[in-house]
C-alpha cells in the first residue's frame, strides 16, 4: 500500500529555522517525483515544487523560488521542505504529494497524498 | 504562470441532484487537467486525472470532460459524502497551479 507520512505540527517563532518530512513506503520511491502543496487557513491549495528523488532534479514554483528549500534523502525515501527564516505568513498546512503520469509528461497528477503538517508561526 | 478559473466559488446542492463545476485555463492546457476533492481538516484526493480518466475507486458518478481551456467535472446523483471542496489543477507546465476551488454545501 502507498503511503507518505509526513513530521508532526511545528510551533515556530519568527525567524527560526525548520525541515518537515515526508516518508513514503509501499512503492519504490526513487521512481516518483514528489510535491510540495500548501494551503493557508482557509485558503485554497497553492503548488510550491517538486523534486525527483532519483537526481534531485527540483522545480519551484516561481512565487517561492528563494523561500524554500526542497530536499530529499533517497537512501531513506523521505523528501523534506526546510525554511531558513520563518515569517508568520509560513503558518499553513503542507502537504506532500506523489506525481504520478501517463502517456506524455504533460498528463501528470497527485495520486497520493500525506496528511499534511501544519506549521504554526507566532511570536 | 497558466491561471485556473474555478466556478462557481460556492454552490448549495441537494442529496440526488446533478451538479456542474467548471475550470477554466488562461491558455489552452490540451487535456493535462485535474479534479481533486477535499473535505475539511483532510488531504485532498485524486478523482479524475488527464481531464476524463476517473481515478481507480472513485466512484462513476464523479465525470469529467473538456480540452483546451474549458473542462467541466460532472457529480450525478449527489449523495452524502460528496459535500466537499472540488479544485481543478492543470498539470501542463510548471507551476502545476490549481483553480481556486468550489464548496458544495447542503442545501
Amino acid at each position: 500500500e502507498v503511503q507518505l507520512v509526513q513530521s508532526g505540527g511545528e510551533v515556530k517563532k519568527p525567524g527560526e529555522s525548520l525541515k518537515i518530512s515526508c516518508k513514503g513506503s509501499g512503492y519504490t520511491f526513487a521512481s516518483y517525483w514528489i510535491g510540495w502543496v500548501r494551503q493557508m487557513p482557509g485558503k485554497d491549495l497553492e503548488w510550491m515544487g517538486i523534486i525527483n528523488p532519483g537526481d534531485s532534479d527540483t522545480r519551484y514554483s516561481p512565487s517561492l523560488q528563494g523561500q524554500v528549500t526542497i530536499s530529499v534523502d533517497k537512501s531513506i525515501d523521505s523528501a523534506y521542505l526546510q525554511w531558513s527564516s520563518l515569517k508568520a505568513s509560513d503558518t499553513a498546512k503542507y502537504y506532500c504529494a506523489r506525481l504520478d503520469s501517463t502517456g506524455w509528461y504533460g498528463l501528470r497528477y497527485f495520486d497520493y497524498w500525506g496528511p499534511g503538517t501544519l506549521v504554526t508561526v507566532s511570536s | 504562470d497558466i491561471q485556473m478559473t474555478q466556478s462557481p466559488s460556492s454552490l448549495s446542492a441537494s442529496v440526488g441532484d446533478r451538479v456542474t463545476v467548471t475550470c477554466r485555463a488562461s491558455q489552452s492546457i490540451s487535456s493535462s487537467l485535474n479534479w481533486y476533492q477535499q473535505k475539511p481538516g483532510k488531504a485532498p484526493k485524486l478523482l479524475i486525472y488527464a481531464a476524463t480518466i476517473l481515478q481507480s475507486g472513485v466512484p462513476s458518478r464523479f465525470t469529467g470532460s473538456g480540452s483546451g481551456t474549458d473542462f467541466t467535472l460532472t457529480i450525478s446523483n449527489l449523495q452524502p459524502e460528496d459535500f466537499a471542496t472540488y479544485y481543478c489543477q492543470q498539470s501542463y507546465n510548471a507551476p502545476l497551479t490549481f483553480g481556486g476551488g468550489t464548496n458544495m454545501e447542503i442545501k
